[in-house]
């Protein structure tokens, strides 16, 4: 198993640049989350799904989009970047038992 | 969810065990205890959880206070390979897709 990707590893964006950050898994887990980190801070919770068709918003959900149409994949769309959102984008499945989070390897991001 | 204290840094010499404090005071009844690790900028790693009695699996142990408003994660043979940010989180076990970070215990393990 490949366990949880993301894609791409780095990217530079431009100020109202718009991108999609890629985030699949091949563990058939339900729950699909995406977090972000910035520079010395824990990481804050932006979307999260808990299956195919269901997504809710976490603690900073603003400036990003999320969708789920299939089990596997979970992508991260900034519609307008903003120097804001310059941060390290983790992406994490679980299973249905929620007993722990598997995390990508993280997408770093800046917005110039 | 609970709120967690942790002191922000920690040294342990390699080869020793490392305790890793954590205050929960406010938790209740049915929130777990999680611990995670981050190993310098890659993605947060498992490592244990609990609800009230003591756990150990191959990368650590968890000693929870009868009282459960504190505990400690134990790694018995601490090596330079975990060095990492250690959070505790505390949650109920049907939120555990929607972790909460502190800043974590920044650990050092000195050769």
């Amino acid at each position: 198993n490949a366990g949880v990707t993301q894609t791409p590893k780095f990217q530079v964006l431009k100020t109202g640049q718009s991108m999609t950050l890629q985030c699949a898994q091949d563990m058939n887990h339900e729950y699909m989350s995406w977090y972000r980190q910035d520079p010395g801070m824990g990481l804050r919770l932006i979307h999260y799904s808990v299956g195919a068709g269901i997504t809710d918003q976490g603690e900073v959900p603003n400036g990003y989009n999320v969708s789920r149409s299939t089990t596997e994949d979970f992508p991260l769309r900034l519609l307008s970047a903003a120097p804001s959102q310059t941060s390290v984008y983790f992406c994490a499945s679980t299973d249905g038992t929620a007993y722990e989070q598997y995390f990508g390897p993280g997408t770093r991001l800046t917005v110039t | 969810d609970a709120k967690t204290t942790q002191p922000p840094s920690m040294d342990c010499a390699e080869g020793r065990a490392a305790n890793l404090p954590c205050n929960h005071s406010t938790i209740s009844g049915n929130e777990y205890v999680y611990w995670y690790r981050q190993i310098h900028s890659q993605g947060p790693q498992y490592i244990i959880h609990g609800l009230k009695n003591n756990e150990t699996n191959e990368m650590a142990s968890l000693i929870i206070t009868e009282d459960r408003k504190s505990s400690t994660l134990i790694l018995p043979h601490a090596t330079l390979r975990d060095t990492a940010v250690y959070y505790c989180i505390v949650l109920i076990i049907q939120g555990a897709q929607k972790l909460v970070f502190g800043q974590g215990t920044r650990l050092t393990i000195n050769p």
